[in-house]
């Protein structure tokens, strides 16, 4: 089944203690982002990879980091989590063929942090 | 600045039609409508794009005016499970790489 799969679902940590939410994606897709969702913000762009290798900044990446070494995979690091960070996290992914501006998203199901 | 304009909440009556507007009156020539819905706290999901013409499939049809400066989403027979948070999105420009959500229109379906 074609999927974006994130994890963990649920992650509850303290502040400081770094963390990596994973995400893989199995549509060969090459266009991968993060977003966070938190009440009455919508969803922001976190960061977003063309390619491997190719990582760029979203609206607000202070605080974290992203690697794109394989194609399906896109982590999502926090390396001193802190409590302005607890959010729901999604991560997406897209393919590209020709232009960019006609191609969809497809969303993993979230994972809901906590940072104490 | 934000890139589309929804209001931010609607109610629509179980078997009537939902009509969702959106301003995107900064739109550029080439880029795309989209819609997508995100049901309680799940991952959004696709609805429908467009670019210059009506289109419509199996969920909904999509609205573009002829100027492109706004569209509408219409959902023709409003069930309970439509409803959902609906974000109209269109790329930014400057980067080509970005999709902007916004906060969209909560819908709700009344029984």
């Amino acid at each position: 089944e074609a999927q974006v799969t994130q994890n963990p679902r649920y992650l509850i940590t303290v502040t400081g203690k770094k963390l990596t939410v994973t995400c893989s994606q199995n549509m060969n897709h090459e266009y991968m982002s993060w977003y966070r969702q938190d009440p009455g913000l919508g969803l922001r762009q976190i960061y977003y990879s063309m390619n491997v290798e190719v990582t760029d900044k979203g609206d607000v990446p202070e605080g974290y980091k992203v690697s794109r070494k394989e194609k399906r995979n896109f982590p999502l690091i926090l390396e001193s989590p802190s409590p302005n960070q607890t959010s729901l996290y999604f991560c997406a992914s897209s393919p590209r063929t020709g232009g960019w501006t006609n191609e969809k998203l497809f969303f993993g199901s979230g994972t809901q942090l906590s940072v104490l | 600045d934000a890139k589309t304009t929804q209001p931010p909440s609607m109610d629509c009556a179980e078997g009537r039609a939902a009509n969702l507007p959106c301003n995107h009156s900064t739109i550029s020539g080439n880029e795309y409508v989209y819609w997508y819905r995100q049901i309680h706290s799940q991952g959004p999901q696709y609805i429908i794009h467009g670019l210059k013409n009506n289109e419509t499939n199996e969920m909904a049809s999509l609205i573009i005016t002829e100027d492109r400066k706004s569209s509408t989403l219409i959902l023709p027979h409003a069930t309970l499970r439509d409803t959902a948070v609906y974000y109209c999105i269109v790329r930014l420009t400057n980067t080509g790489n970005q999709f902007y959500f916004g906060t969209g229109t909560s819908l709700t379906v009344i029984p």
